[in-house]
């Protein structure tokens, strides 16, 4: 079946430097992508999404690379910043509908 | 103004009752979803209403039954609650499905079942 998982469960990255989060996923099938940031406390946010028909996507200070030769994808921050603080989740999807598989999640701390 | 609003934010029960949780968008979204989030924040997808009819529907206990009044509103109730039905529970909606819109989420109800 699906699964949707995270390399690292924290990552501890100091204010103005650059964040990497990665995600890998089993299902050869899913062929949709997004990030979500969730704050504490509040509901996950969309940050970014990625078709499988493409390996890089930027945004705004966010940039997703997509690797379907190893099922492996990442997420981006430029220029850390303490508001970027939050858990951060892939999810993909393989139906048409685009029923998501959350992986297990990521925490990022800025620190000063 | 809140986009994806939920009641209540926090619930706490007995073992066996039956509950609800109720949520509503103002964003003129065709499509609900429920999901569940355990204590390690792992996220799962419950159900999701595409005008009023269920389109998906995951491996969930019958106890759990969603009703969708109209497109708007997608409510949760949940009967004979267990230990394990503790969690936080998000609604999101989206105008289509989460392949072509954006999905927004709610602030989330946290049960607790004691």
């Amino acid at each position: 079946g699906e699964s949707v998982g995270l390399h690292l469960p924290t990552l501890s990255v100091q204010e103005g430097d650059n964040s990497i989060i990665n995600c890998a996923y089993s299902n050869s099938a899913s062929d949709y992508f997004i990030w979500y940031k969730q704050e504490s406390g509040k509901g996950p946010q969309f940050i970014i999404d990625i078709r499988s028909n493409m390996d890089k996507r930027q945004g705004q200070r966010v940039t997703v690379l997509l690797n379907k030769t190893v099922k492996h994808l990442s997420l981006q921050i430029a220029a850390t910043q303490p508001g970027d603080s939050a858990v951060y989740f892939c999810a993909g999807a393989s139906d048409s509908w685009g029923k998501l598989q959350f992986g297990a999640g990521t925490q990022v701390v800025v620190t000063p | 103004d809140t986009a994806v609003s939920q009641t209540p934010k926090y619930l706490v029960t007995q073992m066996g009752n039956d509950k609800s949780i109720k949520c509503e968008q103002n964003l003129g979204h065709d499509t609900m979803y429920w999901y569940k989030q355990d204590s390690k924040k792992f996220l799962k997808i419950m159900f999701s209403y595409n005008n009023k009819e269920l389109i998906i529907n995951e491996t969930v206990p019958n106890r759990f039954s969603p009703k969708s009044p109209d497109k708007a509103h997608l409510n949760l109730h949940i009967n004979s609650l267990e230990l394990g039905d503790s969690a936080v529970y998000f609604c999101a909606s989206s105008l289509g499905g989460v392949r072509s819109d954006t999905q927004y989420f709610g602030p989330g109800t946290r049960l607790t079942v004691l």
